[in-house]
């Protein structure tokens, strides 16, 4: 299996644009994932296939990729956006592998 | 509106077994592909392993097999996840995940509430 590797820490301001990176040798030719978890809460779901956005989650939340890295980006953070995020990608025998997870942090 | 609810904490001794449960509702267990993630207090995310619907068959990650056993009653829309040997470094909540559709592909859209289990002498 590969490593997806995200930055420990993002702080952004309310209102400003935060972005995630999640770098992985495997993302070129695998989808990936993104998932906001609070604290005692499970994990939900904000994009996934890259760039698609579930039913509920709002437009704020987007993803992109390019070469070996995709990138959440989170456009007008609010203070609710404050959370830890995870990217998870899969290869092609079915194995999952997750990030080791990103602390946003809205000043 | 489907719904994956887990059974509740436990405590367990180091070389113990547990086994955890998750409940479908509001879809069937075939139409799901029910994974099992666990996470260490204060730690990332962890995949276990899971059902593919591809080849039928349940994969393991590699650091739990031998270990891990993932079954799943249809008959009570119940999945199951049983880790054994228990060491204190498997405390953690583990939560079971699921794909609903083939839309999401490889993501989990479902998640239950994640049952917290500590191995403890």
């Amino acid at each position: 299996s590969y490593e997806l590797t995200q930055p420990p820490s993002v702080s952004v301001s309310p209102g400003q644009t935060a972005r995630i990176t999640c770098s992985g040798d495997a993302l070129p030719k695998q989808y990936a994932y993104w998932y906001q978890q609070k604290p005692g809460q499970a994990p939900v779901l904000v994009i996934y296939k890259d760039s698609e956005r579930p039913s509920g989650i709002p437009e704020r939340f987007s993803g992109s990729s390019s070469g070996t890295t995709v990138t959440l980006t989170i456009s007008g953070v609010q203070a609710e956006d404050e959370a830890d995020y995870y990217c998870q990608s899969a290869d092609s025998s079915g194995t999952v592998v997750f990030g080791g997870g990103t602390k946003l942090t809205v000043l | 509106q489907v719904q994956l609810v887990q059974s509740g904490a436990e405590v367990k001794k180091p070389g113990a077994s547990v086994k955890v449960s998750c409940k479908v509702s509001g879809y069937t267990l075939t139409e799901l592909s029910m994974h099992w993630v666990r996470q260490a207090p204060g730690k990332g995310l962890e995949w276990m392993g899971g059902f593919d619907p591809e080849d039928g068959e349940t994969i393991y990650a590699q650091k739990f097999q031998g270990r891990v056993t993932m079954t799943e009653d249809t008959s009570t829309d119940t999945a199951y996840m049983e880790l054994s040997s228990l060491r204190s470094e498997d405390t953690a909540v583990y939560y079971c995940a699921a794909r609903s559709s083939i839309t999401v592909k490889d993501a989990f859209d479902i998640w239950g509430q994640g049952t917290m289990v500590t191995v403890s002498s």
